[in-house]
């Protein structure tokens, strides 16, 4: 009973370094999304997708890149981190049938901090 | 655009009742999310609303006025366990079901 499995979960970069963040979904769902989350700031979108080969930009893109080369995984690509990138990286995946209560599914979380 | 408010912090204790308030602004409305979030956890999906009026689930409930752009979650009984952040949140518009969330509300009760 995965449902939507992020790895790593932990990780320290240096300034300058890249790194990617891996997330995968077992429930066959079409859209999938990163999210940021900093004290006082909430969840904020960085890019979603809404299917395989598919990305789009979010509330606060700059900085990342992102790839949807399968359907159950969404990769999010740090080039160059920078401190003001440690932060919570969330990923999350719903089904395309429409808003309906319950339909967003989260990911354990990434911890990420860049020295 | 999605504006969404709620209160940073709030306290209450160990039995009784609590209300958490969210007020949105929204260029489409498609319904209303609580998400309940406890530190160093992923958000878990409390309630939906997308009618109005209060919709009971246990211990907690979600009321919704659309004409007044405002939500609230009613936690009773409160238990030390429900100590944790509420995110109210609203979809972003258009079909893909992405989420816009309010900074969330840090309840801490104590006994």
């Amino acid at each position: 009973n995965a449902g939507v499995t992020q790895t790593p979960k932990f990780r320290v970069l240096k300034t300058g370094q890249s790194m990617t963040l891996l997330c995968a979904q077992d429930m066959n769902h079409e859209y999938m999304y990163w999210y940021r989350q900093d004290p006082g700031m909430g969840l904020r979108l960085i890019h979603y997708s809404v299917g395989e080969g598919t990305t789009a930009k979010g509330e606060v893109p700059d900085g990342y890149n992102v790839s949807r080369l399968k359907k159950q995984n969404f990769l999010l690509g740090l080039e160059s981190a920078a401190p003001s990138q440690t932060s919570v990286y969330f990923c999350a995946s719903s089904s395309a049938e429409g808003i309906s209560g319950n339909t967003i599914y989260f990911g354990e979380g990434s911890w990420l901090t860049v020295v | 655009g999605q504006n969404i408010d709620q209160p940073t912090e709030m306290t209450a204790t160990e039995g009784a009742i609590v209300q958490i308030n969210c007020t949105y602004q929204t260029s489409g409305f498609n319904g209303l999310f609580w998400y309940q979030q406890h530190a160093g956890e992923a958000p878990t999906f409390l309630s939906y609303n997308v009618l109005d009026g209060l919709e009971e689930k246990g211990r907690f409930s979600s009321f919704l006025s659309r004409s007044k752009g405002y939500s609230y979650l009613l936690l009773k009984e409160l238990q030390m366990k429900d100590s944790a952040s509420y995110l109210c949140a609203v979809p972003d518009g258009g079909a893909t079901n992405k989420l816009i969330f309010g900074t969330g509300t840090l309840l801490a009760v104590q006994p």
